[in-house]
């Protein structure tokens, strides 16, 4: 149980396109998702935190009008990297916690994204 | 503030030795603790969390982490190695302060050489 899944696992887009991550909790309900961005060989760092139904709170320091992120449902969380540059290059991961027990987080698989 | 060390970049080990990955955090508020395993190109598994209790932890794959509260540590220990343990490791806290948030240690780089 507590799968977290994310669609593609990698993407490889043009330099001023627009990339679209899913993140979908499969057999448990996700009241919030987190979406962090890991540099090779570096930690995570957590882009922002999104409840189902409302807006999603960024980090310091995150654009938010580049990194949408709309939670739609209790089992879907989505990124969209718009007008992607070379340097939104990252592997992103995702989080759900399950029903509101925040003290555990499930995480995806992760997506690589290269823009060229 | 809260903020996670992890002292070790790396740690190369022989197979079937002990090892202790080292984690100290600070924190104004109370937190949740946990080590995750990172292998390449996946996302985190979890190992094992700490949240009230006994201060010795036993997770996965032979792990176990003791919380020292005086000396504000969760350091991570596994008795015996093997290759398969090759992997990234990251401490990380999680606390609520007007909602809930986790931060990583930079992670351990745990090497086991036959």
């Amino acid at each position: 149980g507590a799968v977290v899944s994310q669609h593609p696992s990698w993407v490889i887009c043009k330099s001023g396109t627009s990339v679209k991550i899913e993140c979908r909790s499969l057999d448990f309900q996700a009241t919030t998702m987190f979406w962090y961005r890991q540099f090779p060989k570096q930690s995570l760092m957590l882009m922002a935190t999104s409840n189902e139904g409302s807006k999603a709170t960024y980090e310091q320091g995150v654009e938010k009008d580049k990194f949408l992120i709309n939670h739609a449902s209790l089992t879907l969380s989505t990124l969209t990297v718009t007008s992607a540059h070379p340097e939104d290059s990252s592997f992103y991961i995702c989080s759900a916690d399950n029903r509101g027990r925040y003290y555990e987080q499930f995480f995806g698989p992760g997506t690589r994204l290269t823009v060229l | 503030a809260q903020s996670v060390t992890q002292l070790d970049s790396q740690v190369p080990v022989f197979e079937e030795a002990p090892v202790e990955l080292r984690c100290n955090y600070s924190s104004s508020v109370s937190v949740y603790l946990f080590w995750y395993v990172q292998y390449p190109n996946q996302g985190l598994q979890l190992l094992l969390k700490y949240l009230s209790g006994s201060t010795l932890v036993k997770g996965i794959n032979g792990f176990e982490a003791e919380f020292n509260k005086s000396q504000t540590s969760f350091h991570l220990r596994k008795p015996s190695v093997h290759i398969s343990d090759t992997a990234e490791y990251f401490c990380a806290v999680s606390y609520h302060t007007g909602g809930f948030k986790t931060i990583f240690g930079a992670g351990t780089r745990l090497f086991v050489k036959a």
